[in-house]
């Protein structure tokens, strides 16, 4: 099992807003700030979202994030189907001392 | 243009060793902490370990700890991973990935390398 929890898959139809949901708890998203990550069949992770709610130079402003209390959301509107990755959330973990990931969300775009 | 690129991978027996190497372009190296994080076949991001920028603070996962050491090389541009008593569960890509601190108390992973496979079998 993963420190932090993520739906295993999630879908929406061209146009529609998705969000994918990341549970954790006081020593880490709690406590620190979450960043989500990107990851098309293949290849390396790529940033998608970091301190919480901050694009990259170069994701679209359909990407958005937040985060409230021990639980962050990416939001993603007007979706594509160049959207259909994997998506997984991270943040620094102050009891492990190390960095903890989602399990990651499948993203279908029908 | 910034550049990460990982080798060292391959096929090794179990109880074996194999040590990666990461080498950064396009940037002042000994400025930046390192991390690497490993994916299984058909499955998620796991963190492996983590390395600052001087090399003083090294972080392990626990299911790695006492068996794989982080090193930095500011000279050659390079982070290791020396990783010994290897097991079958070991088998993944392994990336690499720069830190980026956004605030004082804020980093992400902002550039990843390509990856290398690691496939501990018999």
């Amino acid at each position: 099992q993963s420190v932090l929890t993520q739906p295993p898959s999630s879908s929406g139809a061209p146009g529609q807003r998705v969000t994918i949901s990341c549970s954790g708890s006081s020593s880490n998203i709690g406590s620190n700030t979450v960043n989500w990550y990107q990851q098309f069949p293949g290849t390396a992770p790529k940033v998608l979202m970091f301190n919480d709610h901050q694009r990259p130079s170069g994701v679209p402003d359909r990407f958005s994030g937040s985060k409230s209390g021990i639980s962050a959301s990416l939001a993603i509107s007007g979706l594509q189907s160049e959207d259909e990755a994997d998506y997984y959330c991270a943040a620094w973990d102050d009891s492990l001392n190390g960095w903890v990931f989602g399990g990651g969300t499948k993203l279908t775009v029908l | 243009e910034v550049q990460l690129v990982e080798s060292g991978g391959g096929l090794v027996k179990p109880g074996g060793s194999l040590r990666l190497s990461c080498g950064g372009s396009g940037f002042i190296f000994s400025r930046y902490s390192f991390n690497w994080v490993r994916q299984a076949p058909g499955k998620g991001l796991e963190w492996v370990s983590s390395i600052s920028a001087s090399g003083t603070y090294i972080y392990y996962a626990d299911a790695v700890r006492g068996r794989f050491t982080v090193s930095k090389d500011d000279a050659n541009n390079a982070v290791y991973l020396q990783m010994n008593s290897l097991r079958a569960e070991d088998t993944a890509v392994y990336f690499c990935a720069r830190d980026l601190y956004s605030s004082a108390s804020s980093k992400h992973f902002d550039y990843w390398g390509q990856g290398v496979l690691v496939t501990v079998s018999s």
